[in-house]
């Protein structure tokens, strides 16, 4: 069965430090999205992307984030100034079309010290 | 504010019994999906619906727009079903995967 699949599992970055999380969409989808959620709360939407541009993106997808995908497989996050608060696992998910169930990543749990 | 609500927080069973979750929410939707995120963290999809209801398994999903309503029902539950649920809802005017989420329901289910 096909699956999203995210690296690393976990990634542990000093704060002031860029990350790039890292994902492989299903392959035939084009639409893709990024979630987090902090340990303990609820998962928050990020990001939405299709056609190499931001579709849509919420309030926490600020300046410090940027979305790419850098070729035909791969789609990433970058974080340039990781924060405290940016500790949390992070979704990478894909569907096929925009208004159909996304699949997700098994997440990447990044934690800044 | 759209919030989604979710009760009970928490759900012990016995193998066996018949389960359901609720959620709530406070504004008009476009969708409602359901979702179960794995001990380890891991996010499956179980149902997108926006009317009616979906079966698939042993899985059964109910909406009710008019009172803003959703249930999800598991039927002769198993301890592999132990996960937490999460309702999460696409507000009107919100697009794609741009979706509300609730705070989960913790289902732990005992052989």
């Amino acid at each position: 069965e096909p699956e999203v699949t995210q690296t690393p599992s976990h990634q542990v970055t000093q704060m002031g430090q860029e990350v790039i999380l890292r994902c492989v969409p299903i392959s035939n989808h084009l639409y893709f999205y990024w979630y987090r959620q902090i340990l303990g709360q609820k998962v928050e939407f990020l990001v939405s992307f299709y056609n190499n541009e931001i579709s849509e993106k919420s309030e926490i997808f600020d300046d410090q984030f940027s979305v790419e995908r850098p070729d035909g497989s791969n789609f990433t996050l970058k974080i340039r100034s990781t924060k405290l608060e940016d500790s949390a696992m992070y979704f990478c998910a894909s569907s096929g079309q925009p208004n159909t169930e996304a699949f997700f990543g098994q997440g990447t749990r990044l934690t800044v010290v | 504010k759209n919030e989604v609500e979710q009760s009970p927080q928490n759900l012990t069973a016995q193998e066996g019994e018949f389960i359901t979750i609720n959620c709530s929410y406070s504004v008009g939707i476009s969708a409602l999906h359901w979702l179960q995120q794995h001990p380890g963290g891991g996010i499956v999809s179980l149902f997108m619906l926006s009317s009616g209801k979906k079966k698939h398994g042993r899985l059964i999903a109910t909406i009710n727009i008019q009172e803003k309503h959703s249930s999800l029902h598991i039927t002769a539950s198993h301890p592999r079903d132990s996960a937490v649920y999460i309702c999460a809802v696409r507000v009107k005017g919100n697009y794609g995967q741009n979706f509300v989420f609730g705070p989960g329901t913790r289902l732990s289910v005992l052989p």
